[in-house]
């Protein structure tokens, strides 16, 4: 079965400088979920979207923003990086309106590292 | 949002069934339990969710007593490669909402 893509798989940047992290939700999943998780940490939410509108917002920094397009799949930008946005970005998507209840299923993850 | 509290660490065994259980309290009406498991460097893995009293798959058990107030994952007949991070959740289903893991439990198997 057809799972969550992330893209990339890793990515090295140093200070200051910008990312962008992909997700592909699963085929018909129209909810996508960004996470983080840092070194020994457990995952914190960041932001979701449904139906294309940011639907709930957790620690995102004001540095990092994020969008879904027509077509579900979600991008979230990372400006002026700093060493402590080293970390694991998961990306997660459901379908919005499921039963008996909804589920997020997780992507493989990007793995950021920041020098 | 309910707070969950689950040991932060659990041994056993090959073979055996491993019984994880998680409190929450202040778990409300409209709220679901649901269990994640995670490797290391890998997306946490839905393994079950439930309601009340008991769900049933083919990797685990999900126990929950009338009151709510805490849930019993069951493993049966662990192996190796269940050694991981375990997160226990609760909250609503409702599309985009955050779930929000606490300090999950770290099975650690062995032959």
């Amino acid at each position: 079965a057809a799972g969550v893509i992330q893209s990339p798989r890793h990515l090295i940047k140093e200070k200051r400088e910008t990312a962008t992290l992909k997700c592909y939700p699963i085929p018909r999943h129209d909810t996508v979920y960004w996470y983080q998780q840092g070194p020994g940490q457990d995952p914190q939410f960041l932001i979701s979207f449904y139906e294309k509108m940011q639907s709930d917002k957790g620690s995102i920094p004001d540095r990092f923003s994020a969008q879904q397009f027509s077509d579900y799949h979600s991008e979230l930008n990372m400006s002026s990086l700093e060493l402590g946005d080293s970390a694991l970005y998961f990306c997660a998507s459901s379908l919005g309106i499921s039963a008996p209840q909804e589920t997020q299923y997780f992507g493989p993850g990007t793995r950021l590292l920041v020098l | 949002l309910a707070k969950t509290t689950q040991p932060i660490s659990m041994d056993s065994y090959e073979g055996q069934e491993v019984n994880i259980t998680c409190s929450h309290n202040n778990i409300a009406t409209n709220d679901y339990i649901t269990w994640y498991q995670q490797f290391p460097s890998q997306g946490p893995r839905f393994i079950i969710q439930g309601y009340k009293t008991k769900v049933t798959n083919e990797v685990a058990s999900l126990f929950i007593p009338a009151d709510r107030k805490s849930s019993t994952l069951s493993l049966p007949r662990v192996s190796l490669s269940d050694t991981a991070v375990y997160y226990c959740l609760v909250g609503e289903r409702q599309a985009g909402t955050a779930l929000i893991f606490g300090k999950g439990t770290t099975l650690s198997v062995s032959s």
